[in-house]
């Protein structure tokens, strides 16, 4: 596998199931992303993660709980969820730091959520 | 904090005419600039990103762009389109010496006429 792989690609779920959503990043990269997509609406950034620490936590309803295990891995736990979080969920990775080659983030090709 | 605009939700060409999308950012100081494309269902791909040097930078798909400091603009260009080229172009903007954190514009959804 090369960059960043997202799983599933697809998920369906009602509003009582509990699932999670999978990213993992082959770039070696030290932050991780999670965006929201939804139609006609820019992009949200969610939360970030830094050398595994949460950095940023932007107002994300708690239903939404993220977790990020060491620097290539990161997932995102859904409980409860409502039909408005139906969206694209996309995961990106970065190498931080100053200078060219750096902060360019990289994106999987995103969880398709449709909440039922 | 830095910004970013694109002024265009929507453009529509025809394909082999030439492509201008437009981007201006709000920023201090030099920022780092970024275009990405998504094609639909897709996540976001890098197409080219300005940090120093060179004003016009070389993206890849033919696209280019060029960063104009006296109008805070990063405008991407393609001298003839290709009907695969219809996608979502988002530019982004990132803190050089603040947040590594890029903000992204709202995106422009290029539409190609055969």
């Amino acid at each position: 596998e090369t960059g960043v792989t997202q799983t599933p690609r697809h998920l369906v779920m009602g509003m009582t199931n509990k699932k999670s959503l999978k990213c993992e990043q082959h770039l070696g990269h030290n932050a991780m992303y999670w965006y929201k997509q939804s139609a006609k609406k820019p992009l949200e950034l969610m939360f970030v993660y830094n050398f595994k620490e949460q950095t940023e936590n932007n107002s994300v309803p708690s239903r939404f709980s993220p977790e990020c295990p060491n620097s290539s891995h990161l997932f995102l736990h859904l409980h409860t969820l409502q039909p408005e979080d139906s969206a694209l969920y996309l995961c990106a990775s970065s190498q931080t730091g100053q200078g060219r080659g750096y902060n360019e983030q990289f994106f999987g090709p995103g969880t398709r959520l449709t909440v039922l | 904090a830095q910004s970013v605009t694109q002024p265009d939700i929507h453009i529509t060409v025809s394909e082999g005419a030439s492509l201008e999308l437009r981007c201006n950012y709000s920023y201090g100081a030099t920022p780092y600039l970024f275009w990405y494309v998504q094609s639909p269902g897709q996540g976001l791909q890098l197409l080219l990103k300005y940090f120093s040097g060179d004003t016009l930078v070389q993206g890849i798909k033919g696209f280019e762009a060029e960063f104009k400091r006296s109008q805070s603009s990063f405008n991407l260009r393609k001298p003839s389109v290709h009907w695969s080229d219809a996608a979502e172009y988002f530019c982004a903007v990132g803190a050089q010496g603040g947040s590594y954190i890029p903000t992204f514009g709202r995106g422009t959804s290029l539409i190609v006429h055969p």
